[in-house]
Order: structure tokens, then sequence, then C-alpha cells
């Protein structure tokens, strides 16, 4: 069974530019969290999206948002990036909402110069 | 603010010893906590979650949980070189929180 996918791997923006990332999790599955992993904060909960629908949020400001296809693919969008925003994001899927066992994408790295 | 606190290490521990890895979390309504291991430049992998007190055993590692001192803590039995991560420790209530990791160095 093929794992959890996300495009692309690596991606370089400018600040004030908005950026998509994507998330394919494994099939089956119809939960998707996405976090970002920086060295300084560690790994943080962006949101969690379950039947197309976000059920969870973190602390994050209103220019991170996603949404979830009726595949279960999800994207999320950063607008106005910062530098800050420089960062790994990872994308993890589960078979329901609130399932204990996630499974993590290898990630996308963006930085924002 | 809902924290999870790790000591971020190097722990070092000789190959065969038992390492000791610790967490404490401030949020008393968190009702599950999991240990996750990430390689350099690779993603967080689960090992065990645990949601009663006390030991949870999986083959080398034992979760340990104590809700009255809000206390997590992973044993990893006969450590191996391969055992060199950074190891995360989460905790859930509505969302999940994750501390910012311990490196583990074991030494051939």
């Amino acid at each position: 069974k093929a794992g959890v996918t996300q495009t692309p791997r690596y991606l370089i923006k400018t600040r004030g530019q908005q950026v998509t990332l994507s998330c394919s999790p494994i099939s089956g599955h119809r939960s998707v969290s996405w976090y970002q992993q920086t060295p300084g904060q560690g790994l943080q909960f962006l949101f969690e999206y379950f039947s197309e629908t976000q059920r969870n949020k973190g602390n994050f400001p209103g220019r991170f948002s996603g949404r979830q296809f009726s595949n279960s693919r999800s994207e999320m969008n950063v607008s106005t990036l910062e530098l800050g925003d420089s960062a790994l994001y990872l994308c993890a899927s589960s078979l329901e909402w609130g399932a204990d066992t996630q499974y993590f994408g290898p990630g996308t790295r963006l930085t924002v110069l | 603010q809902k924290e999870v606190e790790q000591n971020s290490g190097p722990l070092s521990v000789p190959e065969g010893a038992i390492a000791s890895l610790n967490c404490t979390y401030s949020d008393r309504g968190s009702q599950s906590f999991f240990w996750y291991r990430q390689y350099s430049g690779k993603s967080p992998e689960l090992i065990m979650f645990i949601y009663s007190n006390g030991d949870k055993e999986d083959g080398r590692f034992t979760a340990q949980l104590n809700k009255a001192s809000q206390y997590v803590s992973l044993l990893i039995r006969d450590s191996q070189p391969s055992d060199s991560a950074t190891y995360l420790c989460a905790g859930r209530d509505d969302k999940i929180i994750f501390g910012k990791g311990t490196r583990l160095h074991i030494l051939p």
C-alpha cells in the first residue's frame, strides 16, 4: 500500500507570495492533518480535515488555510508569505478523525526569501 | 498555554543499556499520549501510544504514564545504534501538542 505523498517536496518563494501544498493520504484513510516543523518551535499542529470538513485548528494566523476533497486529498495554502513561514510542512493521514495512529508523509520543505 | 516539555538532550546511552526518555505535560485534559521517533531528515513515525495509567510494552519499548504527576516516559531496552534519533512526545485532548523532542545517541 502506498504511503502518504506530498507535493512538491521543495519550494522556494519570496515574501508576500502565496503557496499551495498538496497531500494524498494512504488509500482508505479519510483524515488528514497538517503540521509545521521548525527548529525553534518544533512540530506544531495546523489543522485536521475529515470528510471535507475542518475538524480542528491549531494556533496559526488566518493566512494558513486548507481544504479537503471528496477523495480525501488535501491542500493547504499560505498567503502573504513571511520569512518565518520557512519550515518543513508535514501531512499525516489516519483512518478516521481523531484516530491514534497517524502516518506522516515526507514533507514539503518551504523556504521563504 | 498547553505545553509538552522534554529535555532536548542529547542523551547518550551505551549500546545494550536502557534509554529513558521523559516528558511532562501541562494540560490535565489530555487523554492520549504518543511517542514518535524521527530520524534526521525523515518524518516522524509512531512508536506507541498510551492512555491508561501504568505501563504499556511493545517489544523493546515501554511507555509509562502517570496522570497524577502529568508525566510520560519511554524506556528503550537493549538500546541499538539504530535507535539514535530524536524522540517526540505528544499529548492530545482536542488537538495534539508535541514536545520539541529529545535527541538520543546510542554509543556503540
